[in-house]
């Protein structure tokens, strides 16, 4: 089983501050990460699927990046609203052959009107 | 299409009853798969499946039975419930088993064992 950090476990911002926040990963045998949304009450939804070193994905004001031979990602989130709140969770593969998905224990963000 | 479906929303069983937490998709998924969502333990994978007839084991497989006898369905069995599996249960599926498949939830199971 995989060992993926998030930082940090929760964050308080104000509307229109930007932030961003952290997930680590074993950089061996890397070959998917994935950032999903959680809003409260709902169920993940997904954001971004990144494979190669140097990726950066973009959604609207939510962007990330991907460094796998040091075994982080970036989220991002520029300008953030109140319908930002949510749990942001990361996840990545455990290996060669397999298909199990090890989710890290997520970044609770609340964005303060 | 309604994607992933979960039934019930909610159940309350007693130490040893048994149940089935039901999980459909209508999107022609190869993969299903069920978690479990604890406090301050993220979401942990139980058991999956990369096609009918095909299960395998998660990281947390103890207590709970699949079965995967169609693509559309993939229950999962409690047989002898415990109170540590008090929960929320999520299931999700993708279209492959691939590692950059976006994984489809469905809305949860919260299941309250006395």
């Amino acid at each position: 089983i995989l060992n993926v950090e998030q930082s940090p476990q929760s964050l308080h911002v104000q509307e229109g501050d930007s932030t961003n926040f952290t997930c680590s990963f074993p950089s061996s045998n890397f070959y998917a990460l994935h950032w999903y949304r959680w809003e409260t009450a709902k169920s993940p939804e997904a954001l971004f699927v990144m494979t190669l070193n140097g990726d950066e994905k973009k959604k609207g004001r939510i962007s990330a990046t991907l460094n796998t031979k040091e075994g982080y990602s970036y989220l991002y989130i520029k300008g953030s609203q109140p319908e930002d709140s949510a749990t942001y969770l990361c996840a990545t593969h455990s290996g060669a052959g397999s298909y199990q998905l090890t989710f890290g224990k997520g970044t609770k963000l609340s964005v303060i009107p | 299409n309604a994607g992933v479906t979960q039934t019930p929303k909610f159940q309350v069983l007693k130490t040893g009853q048994s149940m089935t937490l039901q999980c459909a998709q209508d999107m022609n998924h190869e993969y299903m798969s069920w978690y479990r969502q604890d406090p301050g333990m993220g979401l942990r994978l139980i058991h999956y499946s990369v096609g009918a007839g095909i299960t395998d084991q998660g990281e947390v497989p103890n207590g709970y039975n699949v079965s995967r006898s169609t693509t559309e369905d993939f229950p999962l069995r409690l047989l002898s419930a415990a109170p540590s599996q008090t929960s929320v249960y999520f299931c999700a599926s993708s279209y492959t088993s691939g590692l950059q498949e976006t994984q489809y939830f469905g809305p949860g199971t919260r299941l309250l064992v006395l």
